[in-house]
């Protein structure tokens, strides 16, 4: 079992669907992080909250909106995606520089 | 941008062979991490590595840093069934604490 909780495990939205990821730990990480991983491609780095401030911002499109509203729980909000957008999508969590601890993902499906 | 490459891309080994991988940057990098990912899953760290020259063992993984800190290899010894999945090094950029990108990837296929 992964200390990284994700929800939903699948998601599947309309282009003109508003709809949200939730990530969770409780292992006292400051840092988390949202990842995207294309089939057979390594995983992209999006969005990065330290001490529940945005310190990273990878030129995401706008569509993609994240919120860390303490440092346990963080969410993707999402809004008019592309179907290129689906992709499996993946928070992770650290203690300061430490290695990253990924969660299981939501397979997100855009139609 | 930073890019790290990986290979081989893919190999098919039989059960009991040892495997060697290897990563590659044109850039320094301040850490290198080992991941494996199993299909439907999220990567799950195997080693970590720290410092220029570090060599780290955890049961029958072996990797190291290399001294430029632009490379980094992993071994896996007596390959066994179990051990299929895709393999992504990650290295932490001189640019931040948190920027941590990811390599190709080995997929790595074992015959019993």
């Amino acid at each position: 079992d992964t200390e990284v909780t994700q929800t939903p495990k699948h998601l599947v939205m309309g282009m003109t669907n508003k709809k949200s990821l939730k990530c969770e730990q409780h292992m006292g990480h400051r840092a988390m992080y949202w990842y995207k991983q294309k089939a057979k491609k390594p995983p992209e780095l999006m969005f990065v909250y330290s001490y529940e401030k945005l310190s990273i911002n990878e030129s995401v499109p706008s569509r993609f909106s994240p919120e860390c509203p303490n440092s346990s729980l963080l969410n993707l909000h999402l809004h008019a995606l592309q179907p290129e957008d689906s992709a499996l999508y993946l928070c992770a969590s650290s203690l300061g520089s430490s290695p990253l601890h990924f969660g299981n993902g939501t397979r997100l499906t855009v139609t | 941008g930073q890019q790290l490459n990986q290979s081989p891309q893919s190999m098919f080994i039989q059960e009991g062979e040892d495997v060697s991988m290897n990563c590659t940057s044109s850039s320094i990098f301040n850490t290198w991490l080992w991941y494996k990912q199993d299909p439907g899953e999220g990567p799950v760290l195997l080693i970590a590595l720290y410092k220029a020259g570090e060599l780290t063992s955890n049961g029958r993984l072996t990797a190291q840093f290399g001294i430029t800190r632009k490379d980094s290899f992993l071994n896996i010894s007596a390959s066994i069934p179990s051990d299929v999945g895709i393999y992504f090094c990650a290295g932490q950029t001189t640019s931040g604490t948190y920027k941590y990108i990811f390599g190709t990837g080995t997929r790595l296929k074992v015959l019993a």
